[in-house]
């Protein structure tokens, strides 16, 4: 069983549409991580949100942690094909070092 | 900078052998830690070493087993090679120790047990 669910696992999309991909979690983190991976690569970290509440923009990207600390959303607006890859949200829990529990991530499709 | 590198990028075993894959972390990082990811488990945190001392340890069999040199490069070992053992290893570095700090990952290790 995951620490933190992920919806939706899979989202194909039409370019210039928006999106929101939600993660949570009955557990409270102390900083939340959002990735991208492209198959057969590593993930690529795209935001940390460490604040209740906070909001941080990545050009079209949105990403908010809520105000508990127990989930967070990530929002692309206008989506293009080079947003397609799988969006992975891992946080961590508080005196864990350095584990990161994993979402099980949300494919993103989009089409030209 | 240069970033996470992992070696090898490909490896083909059979079961019941053994294999190490090597992990450099970003120059001036000193925690590595390292995650198995499968189509069905996702990403799963195996342990995490910091001045050559592990850290912190998922629930992984003692079959997986780990270390990291005085220049922080870390190495992992996985013994007695099961056909579940296939899976994207990856390796990533993070700046100190102790709880927070944003993780880098390397591209991983691809490795197939026949």
């Amino acid at each position: 069983t995951q620490l933190l669910e992920q919806s939706p696992q899979f989202l194909s999309i039409q370019e210039g549409e928006n999106l929101t991909v939600y993660c949570n979690s009955s557990s409270v983190f102390s900083s939340l991580q959002w990735y991208r991976q492209e198959p057969g690569e590593g993930p690529v970290l795209l935001v940390t949100v460490v604040t209740g509440g906070e909001v941080k923009k990545l050009k079209r990207l949105t990403f908010q942690f809520g105000d508990a600390r127990k989930d967070s959303s990530l929002h692309i607006t206008a989506a293009q094909p080079g947003d397609t890859g799988l969006y992975l949200c891992a946080g961590l829990l508080t005196d864990s070092w350095g584990k990161l529990q994993f979402g099980a991530g949300t494919q993103v499709v989009v089409t030209p | 900078k240069a970033g996470v590198t992992q070696t090898p990028r490909y490896l083909i075993k059979t079961r019941g052998q053994q294999v190490t894959l090597s992990c450099s972390p970003i120059s001036g990082h000193r925690s590595v830690s390292w995650y198995q990811q499968t189509p069905g488990q996702g990403l799963q945190f195996l342990f995490e070493y910091f001045s050559e001392t592990q850290r912190n340890k998922g629930n992984f069999p003692g079959r997986f087993s780990g270390r990291q040199f005085s220049n922080s490069r870390s190495e992992m070992n996985v013994s007695t090679l099961e056909l579940g053992d296939s899976a994207l290893y990856l390796c990533a570095s993070r700046l100190g120790q102790g709880a927070g700090g944003e993780q880098f990952f390397g591209p991983g290790t691809r490795l197939t047990v026949l």
